[in-house]
C-alpha cells in the first residue's frame, strides 16, 4: 500500500512567521510531488510541484525534497491569516501510476493575527 | 484563467438510485480524472481517462461506477446504484500533455445519499 503521511495539526503560527509543513511517502519510486491548498468545503488548489532533490521557491512558498529520506516539505514565509487552510501533500507514484496522485490526509494550518 | 466546471454543485439522491455527475474539463487538456473525498478524509483517486478510455482505476471504482466522454467537452461519472457510503465530495480534474504540472480540480459535486 503506497502511503503519504502528514501530521494532521493544527499547526498554529503567528502572522508573519514561517510555517513548515512536512510529508513523508512510502514508495521510493515516486516521481513527482505536489502541494495543494484546500479551504474548507472547497476543491484542492495547486500551490507548487517539485521533482528534483533540493529546494524550489515560488514567491512566499518553498518546497523541499529529499528522496533519500522520502521526505517533502513546504515552507510558507510571512504567513498571512488567508493562508489558514489544509495543506495536502500529493505524490505521483512510480510503477505505472504515472498520471494519478496519492494524497496525504493534510495538515491544517492556522495563522493567527 | 481556464476552469474545470462541475455540475451540479450538490446532489441529494435516494439509496439505490443512479446519479450522473458532470464535468467540463479545460478545453485543451487530454487527461481527465475523478477523485472523491469523504467528509474529513483523504482525497482518493477513482479513475483516470485518456484517449477515450480508462487508463487506470482504483479498487474503489467497482462495477457500480462508469465514466464517459459523450461529446468533445463533457466528462461524466455515473454511479448506477448509490449506497450510503457513496456520500462524498466528487472532484473532476484535468491535465494537459505534461502531467507533471499537476491537475486543475473542479469545484466539486457534493453527493448526499439518503
Amino acid at each position: 500500500q503506497k502511503e503519504v503521511e502528514q501530521n494532521s495539526g493544527p499547526l498554529s503560527v503567528p502572522e508573519g512567521a514561517i510555517a513548515s509543513l512536512n510529508c513523508t511517502y512510502s514508495d521510493r519510486g515516486s516521481q513527482s510531488f505536489f502541494w495543494y491548498r484546500q479551504y474548507s468545503g472547497k476543491s484542492p488548489e495547486l500551490i507548487m510541484f517539485i521533482y528534483s532533490n533540493g529546494d524550489k521557491e515560488d514567491g512566499r512558498f518553498t518546497a523541499q525534497l529529499n528522496k533519500a529520506s522520502q521526505y517533502v516539505s513546504l515552507l510558507i514565509r510571512d504567513s498571512q491569516p488567508s493562508d489558514s487552510a489544509t495543506y495536502l501533500c500529493a505524490v505521483n507514484p512510480g510503477g505505472g501510476g504515472y498520471n494519478k496522485l496519492i494524497f496525504g490526509a493534510g495538515t491544517r494550518l492556522a495563522v493567527h493575527p | 484563467e481556464p476552469e474545470v466546471t462541475q455540475t451540479p454543485s450538490h446532489q441529494v439522491t435516494q439509496m439505490g438510485q443512479e446519479v450522473i455527475l458532470r464535468c467540463v474539463p479545460i478545453s485543451n487538456h487530454l487527461y481527465f480524472y475523478w477523485y472523491r473525498q469523504i467528509l474529513g478524509q483523504k482525497v482518493e483517486f477513482l479513475v483516470s481517462f485518456y484517449n477515450n478510455e480508462i487508463s487506470e482505476k482504483s479498487e474503489i471504482f467497482d462495477d457500480q461506477f462508469s465514466v464517459e466522454r459523450p461529446d468533445g467537452s463533457n466528462f461524466t461519472l455515473k454511479i448506477r446504484s448509490t449506497k450510503l457510503e457513496d456520500s462524498a465530495m466528487y472532484f473532476c480534474a484535468s491535465s494537459g500533455t505534461g502531467f507533471g504540472y499537476g491537475y486543475t480540480f473542479g469545484s466539486g459535486t457534493r453527493l448526499t445519499v439518503v
